[in-house]
């Protein structure tokens, strides 16, 4: 059975630093999709980045980047000039083609400090 | 962009009562889901349709019902609430080619 794993239940960075965060995932499919949710306060689901199985280069989006190693089956999360804004938790999320569903890890609370 | 829309916010029910939740969607997305996200954790999935009049089970489908009878439309219905049914209820939409979901606001609800 697909899983995702977050290891870390809380993190903490200074305002301005880079912190990452760190995602395992299990499946046996081919195709599949990873992604880092984002829920501030507001309890609002925003996607923060996503990767395709099939891609060997790592997504970028602005200040968030990813570290997939596909063989090893880790998805981590690199926040790079954190900011106030990017306090929230996080959860790492796997979807596979045959199953149409979104399986989420169990979060990361990052706090960003000023 | 009204995107993904979920009513009420918050609700109270007492043991035994029933409620539905509604959620909408004005992006003629096919592919619509009911997750549930209990107090510091992640979201488990309840439900799910890949259009109208097919709806499907998820991992925690026991205590609720769903409907598909419009494309925009995914009411979720409890018949008899539980205080283990306490928890914040998010809908969300995906094309079904692409494997992005959009989320609604999400609906807290307590059960006492």
């Amino acid at each position: 059975a697909q899983t995702v794993t977050q290891s870390q239940p809380e993190m903490s960075v200074q305002e301005a630093e880079t912190v990452t965060l760190s995602c395992t995932y299990d499946t046996s499919e081919s195709n599949y999709y990873l992604f880092w949710y984002k829920q501030p306060p507001s309890r609002q689901m925003i996607l923060v980045i996503r990767q395709e199985a099939y891609k060997q280069q790592n997504a970028t989006e602005n200040r968030f980047s990813v570290n997939f190693q596909k063989a090893a089956k880790s998805f981590s999360l690199k926040i790079s000039d954190s900011q106030l804004g990017d306090t929230a938790m996080y959860f790492c999320a796997l979807y596979e083609d045959s199953s149409y569903k979104l399986i989420f890890g169990s979060g990361t609370r990052l706090l960003v400090r000023p | 962009n009204a995107g993904v829309t979920q009513t009420p916010k918050f609700r109270i029910l007492k043991i035994g009562q029933s409620m539905t939740l509604q959620c909408t969607q004005d992006m003629n997305h096919n592919y619509m889901y009911w997750y549930r996200q209990d107090p510091g954790m992640g979201l488990k999935l309840i439900y799910y349709s890949v259009g109208a009049g097919i709806t499907d089970k998820g991992e925690v489908p026991n205590g609720y019902n769903v409907s598909r009878s419009t494309t925009e439309d995914f009411p979720l219905r409890l018949e008899l609430a539980a205080p283990s049914q306490t928890s914040v209820y998010f809908c969300a939409s995906g094309r079904g080619d692409q494997e992005t979901q959009y989320f609604g606001p999400g609906t807290r609800l307590l059960v006492l």
